[in-house]
């Protein structure tokens, strides 16, 4: 059971370079999530998307910009990167309720140079 | 919106010693609370969950979480804890917006289990 998949699992930028962050999710999960983590402040949400066509922002949306390709896959691409997004990057997923627990990848470790 | 506080940024604590790790919501109407844990190098995976009924709910690996609804909180707690406990603990509670389910996470308790 592969449960929520994050390639690649780590990455060195320099500043300016673009870069997409891939996530699959093979439990015919409705909803999809990207947190950043950093130290000292748990996760943040960047952008969601609550069902297949539809994405929105969240607490950290800035300098991010996100794609449901399908119901399976959600990615998160960073056009310029900054030193400011060096952080580790989490997808999740859950079905339709909000009684329902995510289930998280293993994460991407970003550091931008 | 909801917001989670954990007030404890770590725990240290010596093997087979109990431990609680705190978290307190703010109010809501109703509230669905969940506790994760994370090792190193990983994502999160759930301990244990409090939709309703019971108000103590009992997870994996000998966790257990009281809700307790006047004080806003939910702590988590073992009675004996192993080496193998050390790890970051975050407690999230869920919120629904227009139809939208979003989860508010606490910032993390690092417990550090010592020999």
């Amino acid at each position: 059971n592969a449960g929520v998949t994050q390639t690649p699992k780590f990455q060195v930028l320099k500043t300016g370079q673009s870069m997409t962050l891939q996530c699959a999710q093979d439990m015919n999960h409705n909803s999809m999530y990207w947190y950043r983590q950093d130290p000292g402040m748990g996760l943040r949400l960047i952008y969601y998307s609550a069902s297949e066509g539809t994405t929105d922002k969240g607490e950290v949306p800035n300098g991010y910009n996100v794609s449901r390709l399908n119901k399976r896959e959600f990615s998160l691409r960073l056009e310029s990167a900054a030193p400011s997004q060096t952080s580790v990057y989490f997808c999740a997923s859950t079905s339709l309720g909000d009684r329902r627990p995510q289930h998280f990848g293993d994460g991407t470790r970003l550091s931008i140079l | 919106a909801q917001s989670v506080t954990q007030l404890d940024s770590q725990v240290p604590v010596f093997e087979e010693a109990p431990v609680e790790l705190r978290c307190n919501y703010s109010s809501s109407v109703s509230v669905y609370l969940f506790w994760y844990v994370q090792y190193p190098n990983q994502g999160l995976q759930l301990l244990l969950k409090y939709l309703s009924g019971s108000t103590l709910v009992k997870g994996i690996n000998g966790f257990e979480a009281e809700f307790n609804k006047s004080q806003t909180s939910f702590h988590l707690r073992k009675p004996s804890v192993h080496i193998s406990d050390t790890a970051e603990y975050f407690c999230a509670v869920s919120e629904t917006t227009s139809g939208t389910y979003k989860y508010i996470f606490g910032t993390g308790t690092r417990l550090k289990v010592l020999a």
